[in-house]
C-alpha cells in the first residue's frame, strides 16, 4: 500500500488546451473524491465515485470538466478548454467507508 | 449549506509555545476532520471527532469538539518547527456522501 497517487504532480498548460490528471487510489478503498484548491482556501469537492459509479457531483464541475472510474480503480479527471481560473491544486482522496479518507499529494496545475 | 470558519488565520508562534486553533460551524457537526497541509502538498490526516464532547490526542496536538458539536479546537503543546504548515478544518455536511467542506485554514510558523 503506497497510499493515494497523482499523476502528474505538476502541469503547466497553455489557454485552451486540454489536460488530464491521473489518481490511484488505496487499493481497497472503493469511494474515490476529487477536490479542487485555490491559493488561501480550503479544498472545494468537485465529484465522489462509489466503485465506479459517479454519484455526486458539485456545481463547480462546469461542462469542461469530466471525470471517469473505469473498473472502479484508478480515476481521471480531464479539463477541457483551459482557463486561467482553473489554475489551482486538484486533489484526490479515497475511502473504505465514509469516513477515514486519505488524500494524494495532488497535481499543481497552472493555466497561462 | 454549511461553512466552517478557522480562526486565527494566520499564526505565529516561537518554538516551546502552545497555541490553540479553533474550528466554528455553521450547523451541527456529524464529523470534524483535522488535516495537516505543507504548502504545496496534500492533506494528511491529523484526527476525526465525532462525539460531543470528544477529545483525541496524538503527541502534542489535542484536539476537541465541544459539547453541542458546533465548534472544535485544536491545540498544540511546546510548539516546534515541524508543526508548521496549514491546518484544516474538515466536515461532512448532513446527508452527504461523504465528501467534506472545509474551512480556509489557519497557516502556522514556528520561530526557532
Amino acid at each position: 500500500d503506497t497510499g493515494v497517487s497523482q499523476n502528474p504532480r505538476h502541469k503547466i498548460t497553455k489557454r485552451g488546451q486540454n489536460v488530464t490528471f491521473r489518481c490511484d487510489p488505496i487499493s481497497e478503498h472503493n469511494r474515490l473524491y476529487w477536490y479542487r484548491q485555490t491559493l488561501g482556501q480550503g479544498p472545494e469537492f468537485l465529484t465522489y465515485f462509489q466503485n465506479e459509479a459517479q454519484l455526486e457531483k458539485s456545481r463547480l464541475l462546469s461542462d469542461r470538466f469530466s471525470a471517469e472510474r473505469p473498473k472502479g480503480s484508478f480515476s481521471t479527471l480531464e479539463i477541457q478548454r483551459t482557463e486561467q481560473g482553473d489554475s489551482a491544486m486538484y486533489l484526490c482522496a479515497s475511502s473504505w467507508t465514509i469516513y477515514g479518507y486519505t488524500f494524494g499529494s495532488g497535481t499543481r496545475l497552472t493555466v497561462v | 449549506s454549511q461553512e466552517l470558519e478557522q480562526s486565527p488565520q494566520s499564526l505565529i508562534v516561537q518554538e516551546g509555545k502552545n497555541l490553540t486553533i479553533n474550528c466554528t460551524s455553521s450547523k451541527t457537526l456529524y464529523g470534524l476532520y483535522w488535516y495537516k497541509q505543507k504548502y504545496g502538498e496534500g492533506l494528511i490526516f491529523l484526527m476525526m471527532l465525532q462525539k460531543g464532547g470528544e477529545e483525541k490526542s496524538h503527541e502534542k496536538i489535542t484536539a476537541k469538539l465541544d459539547e453541542k458539536k458546533q465548534q472544535s479546537s485544536l491545540h498544540i503543546t511546546a510548539s516546534q518547527p515541524s508543526h508548521a504548515g496549514i491546518y484544516l478544518c474538515g466536515a461532512s455536511p448532513g446527508g452527504s456522501q461523504g465528501n467534506l467542506i472545509f474551512g480556509k485554514g489557519t497557516k502556522l510558523s514556528v520561530k526557532p
